[in-house]
């Protein structure tokens, strides 16, 4: 059982450029959320999911895209990568009971 | 709106003593929950305790336990016999349930906690 799975786990990208960061669960949650951490701070929701096709917005979605065509995975897609991107991105699972499952992250720098 | 709030940036305490971090939140919510999540120098998330809103009794795991006062709306984390290995930032979230509840959590910005030998 691999619980939520991100790849990669480290990226540098250059300023304007896209990409997608990958997320997969592999015990049929219905809940998926990318969130980003900035230095010091607290995770801030992005984007969630409440199931297969259903997305909506968090707290930052700006520059930020989503689709959920399965309930496995939930990848985030950086359209025009800023500096401002920089952040460490986890992604989460749960299934609407007493834990959100998380990944090991993945630590983006934008140059 | 949910919002979770931390006012201990950092704490110390030395090894084997208990300690208590700090958590208020605000939720319009009738129905929520509230979690404890670790996150040691490495990086990852480790989840370490749950509260329902509607649950009687304050939750325990372990070394853990989450002191809920609904009419306060707070939900410390108390880490009793204090170990090398729990130095690592805390953070609080809650989920809402309700309507404007979201299925995501929402975090606090975290107490940073050193255990001293």
């Amino acid at each position: 059982n691999a619980g939520v799975t991100q790849t990669p786990k480290f990226q540098v990208l250059k300023t304007g450029q896209s990409m997608t960061l990958q997320c997969a669960q592999d015990m049929n949650h219905e809940y998926m959320s990318w969130y980003r951490q900035d230095p010091g701070m607290g995770l801030r929701l992005i984007h969630y999911s409440v199931g297969a096709g259903i997305t909506d917005q968090g707290e930052v979605p700006n520059g930020y895209n989503v689709s959920r065509s399965t309930t496995e995975d939930f990848p985030l897609r950086l359209l025009s990568a800023a500096p401002s991107q920089t952040s460490v991105y986890f992604c989460a699972s749960s299934k609407d009971s007493t834990e959100a499952f998380f990944g090991q992250g993945t630590r983006l720098t934008v140059v | 709106a949910q919002k979770i709030t931390q006012t201990q940036p950092g704490m110390f305490v030395q090894e084997k003593e208990a300690v208590t971090l700090d958590c208020t939140y605000d939720t319009s919510d009738q129905s929520y929950g509230l979690f404890w999540y670790k996150q040691p120098s490495s990086g990852e998330m480790i989840f370490l305790i749950y509260q329902g809103s509607y649950d009687e009794q304050n939750a325990t795991e372990g070394r853990y336990s989450l002191n809920f006062q609904k009419a306060r709306k707070s939900a410390n984390l108390v880490i009793s016999a204090s170990q090398l290995g729990d130095s690592a930032m805390y953070f609080c979230a809650m989920r809402g349930f309700g309507a404007t509840g979201r299925r995501a959590l929402t975090f606090g910005s975290g107490t940073r906690l050193q255990v001293q030998p």
